[in-house]
C-alpha cells in the first residue's frame, strides 16, 4: 500500500526559503515520477514540478521556475520541494503526488503540508 | 502552454441525476486527460485516466470521454458521496495542467 506523508510546512517571511519533504512508502523508485502539486486557500489545484525515477529529468511551472527545486533520495525514498524567495502568493497546501510508470496522472497523493508566507 | 478550462464552474444536482461536466483544452491532448474528484480538506482522488479509463475500485457510474479537445465527465446517477469538486488534468506535455474545477453541490 503507497502512503505518501509530507512535512516541513508552516510560517515563513515573505522572502526567506523553505524545504519540503514527502516521505514515501510502499512505491518502486524505479518506476515511479514524483510532482508537488499546490492550492491555495479556497483555489484550485496548481502542478508545480516533476521528477524523473532517477532524478535526471525535472519539469517546472513557469510560477515556479528559477525559484523552486525538486529533487529526490531514492535510498531514503523522500521527495523534497526547495522554495526560494518565497511571496505571499506561494501560500497554499503543498501535496507529493505519485505517478507510476511516469504516465502523466497521479494515483497517490500525499494528505498535503500548509505553507503560510507571512510578516 | 495549454491552458484547461471547465465548464460549469458550479453545478446543483440532486441525488439520482445525471450530470455532465465538459472540460476544454486549449489545444489537442488526444486522450492525455485524467479526472479527480476532491472533497473538503482532503487529497484528489485519481477518477480516470486517458479520458475514459476508469481508475480500479472507482463507481461504474463515472465515466469519462472525449479526444482532441472537448472532454467529458458524466456521473450517470449521483449518490450522496459524489458531492464534491472535479478537476480535469491533461498530461499531454510535461507541463501538466489542472482545469479550475468544477463544484457539484447538492440541489
Amino acid at each position: 500500500q503507497v502512503h505518501l506523508v509530507e512535512s516541513g510546512g508552516g510560517v515563513v517571511q515573505p522572502g526567506r526559503s523553505l524545504r519540503l519533504s514527502c516521505a514515501a512508502s510502499g512505491v518502486t523508485p524505479s518506476r515511479d515520477a514524483m510532482n508537488w502539486v499546490r492550492q491555495a486557500p479556497g483555489k484550485g489545484l496548481e502542478w508545480l514540478a516533476v521528477i524523473s525515477y532517477d532524478g535526471s529529468l525535472r519539469y517546472y511551472a513557469d510560477s515556479v521556475k528559477g525559484r523552486f527545486t525538486i529533487s529526490r533520495d531514492n535510498s531514503q525514498n523522500t521527495l523534497y520541494l526547495q522554495m526560494n524567495s518565497l511571496s505571499p502568493e506561494d501560500s497554499a497546501v503543498y501535496y507529493c503526488a505519485r505517478d507510476y510508470g511516469w504516465t502523466g496522472y497521479f494515483n497517490y497523493w500525499g494528505q498535503g503540508t500548509l505553507v503560510t508566507v507571512s510578516s | 502552454d495549454i491552458q484547461m478550462t471547465q465548464s460549469p464552474s458550479t453545478l446543483s444536482a440532486s441525488v439520482g441525476d445525471r450530470v455532465t461536466i465538459t472540460c476544454r483544452a486549449s489545444q489537442s491532448i488526444s486522450s492525455w486527460l485524467a479526472w479527480y474528484q476532491q472533497k473538503p480538506g482532503k487529497a484528489p482522488k485519481l477518477l480516470i485516466y486517458k479520458a475514459s479509463t476508469l481508475e480500479s475500485g472507482v463507481p461504474s457510474r463515472f465515466s469519462g470521454s472525449g479526444s482532441g479537445t472537448e472532454f467529458t465527465l458524466t456521473i450517470s446517477s449521483l449518490q450522496p458521496d459524489d458531492f464534491a469538486t472535479y478537476y480535469c488534468q491533461q498530461y499531454n506535455s510535461y507541463l501538466y495542467a489542472f482545469g479550475q474545477g468544477t463544484k457539484l453541490e447538492i440541489k
